[in-house]
């Protein structure tokens, strides 16, 4: 069966620090992979995108890599801020959009 | 633009009642998706709609649950006879993207309807 991981333990940083999140992925060929933001009580917002051709992605303090072979991708948040505690959410669509999510990883960034 | 809404954002409900959530979705949007979602997990993809056709139900979706999106617009996802494991926030996702193929449009997620059976 399809799986996605994410490392379930909390993530303490300190601000300015990079904060590196995994997200692993097995039984799957997914066309696109996301990253989303979740705060308490609150719906994911999106914030990445990668398609399976490519290999990094960009956008503002955040790097995404995409390693198909691994069935891997990275996620960074680099000059991290206490703004940034929140729980990140890998997501792999497939052809249609269906999204099937990790469990998310908390990060907490302290100042 | 005012993003994807949902209604109510919070219900408490007795086991055995039936409850109804409310989508509105980005305008122009013609797909939306229902995700559920429990504490400490990322959300389960439920169904999904291009336009007003229901394209695809998850195993989940028990026969006590039904969702509807008449005239492509607007959805409702239905909830009948209540049980305590249903209790989760219930997460409505709108895009937009050609009939066949997702092309990777960003997904827009509402806030959410918490529903709590007691």
């Amino acid at each position: 069966s399809q799986k996605i991981e994410q490392n379930s333990e909390a993530l303490n940083i300190q601000e300015g620090k990079t904060a590196t999140l995994t997200c692993n992925y097995t039984n799957y060929s997914p066309a696109y992979l996301q990253w989303y933001r979740q705060d308490p009580g609150r719906g994911p917002v999106f914030l990445l995108l990668i398609r399976e051709n490519e290999k990094e992605k960009r956008k503002e303090r955040l790097k995404v890599t995409f390693d198909t072979t691994l069935k891997q991708s990275l996620f960074h948040i680099t000059a991290s801020q206490p703004a940034d505690s929140a729980t990140y959410l890998c997501a792999l669509a497939d052809s249609w959009g269906k999204l099937q999510f990790g469990a998310g990883t908390q990060v907490v960034v302290t100042p | 633009d005012t993003g994807v809404s949902q209604d109510p954002r919070h219900k408490i409900t007795k086991r055995g009642q039936n409850v109804t959530f409310r989508c509105d979705p980005i305008s122009e949007h013609n797909r939306l998706y229902w995700y559920r979602q429990t504490l400490g997990q990322g959300p389960e993809f439920l169904t999904y709609f291009q336009n007003e056709a229901q394209l695809e139900k998850s195993r989940l979706l028990s026969d006590r649950f039904s969702a509807e999106r008449p005239k492509g617009s607007f959805s409702t996802l239905e909830i009948q006879r209540t049980e305590q494991g249903d209790s989760a926030m219930y997460l409505c996702a709108s895009s937009w993207g050609p009939r066949d193929r997702y092309s990777g449009n960003t997904i827009y997620f509402g806030e959410g309807s918490w529903l709590t059976v007691v």
